[in-house]
């Protein structure tokens, strides 16, 4: 069965320093590559999204991913971090083994920004 | 330009009680889904649809219907609410089988008691 993990669960980090926050998927072929995050107490905001070619992708607000194939891996990374990136971020990936709108969504990784 | 509307943002349920979970969009996107959020296990869909008249079955559907007579709707039933379904619902929708990411609405947190 296709899956989505996340390498932590919780990271806590202060600000200014530099975030990585790890997905890996279990699909073979073709996939759609997606982060969202969710603030605290609202709904889920897309971050980026990879479809194809370069495989360094930005976002909003200063983050970006890099997708490795080989890897089957999409991290998440922000140079700097801020208070205000505290939320959760959750990983999604739709890959052609999937009919219609299935995307699965990795279990979530909760980022806590300490001032 | 609303997005996905959601009603109501709180709810609190006895087992055994039924409701329906009403959910919007204002985008004329034929892809919707509902989708519960539990503590730890991210987001899973209950069901889907891929435009008026056809739904079909996500990871977790017992316990939930779905209809979709008009693009814009997508209510989520609960036929007879129990405990274990206490969680975050969320509606999202997209254009093309969510490929170009979803939009999602603000979320129904349902508690059953």
């Amino acid at each position: 069965a296709q899956s989505v993990s996340q390498h932590n669960h919780h990271v806590i980090l202060s600000e200014a320093a530099s975030l990585e926050l790890g997905c890996n998927y279990s699909y073979g072929g073709t996939v759609n590559l997606f982060w969202y995050v969710q603030y605290p107490g609202q709904h889920l905001q897309l971050l980026l999204k990879y479809f194809s070619g370069d495989p360094l992708v930005k976002g909003i607000k200063g983050f970006e991913a890099e997708f490795i194939k080989s890897k089957f891996s999409f991290n998440l990374r922000k140079p700097s971090v801020q208070w205000s990136d505290t939320a959760e971020y959750f990983c999604a990936v739709k890959g052609p083994e999937t009919s219609y709108d299935k995307v699965i969504f990795g279990p979530g990784t909760s980022l806590s920004v300490i001032p | 330009n609303a997005g996905v509307t959601q009603t109501p943002k709180f709810q609190v349920l006895k087992t055994g009680q039924s409701m329906t979970l009403q959910c919007a969009q204002d985008m004329n996107h034929e892809y919707m889904s509902w989708y519960r959020q539990d503590p730890g296990m991210g987001l899973r869909l209950i069901h889907y649809s891929v435009g008026a008249g056809i739904t079909d079955q996500g990871e977790v559907p017992n316990g939930y219907n779905v209809s979709r007579s008009t693009t814009e709707d997508f209510p989520l039933r609960l036929l007879s609410a129990a405990p274990s379904q206490t969680s975050v619902y969320f509606c999202a929708s997209s254009y093309t089988q969510g490929a170009y990411g979803y939009t999602f609405g603000s979320g129904t947190r349902l508690t059953v008691v």
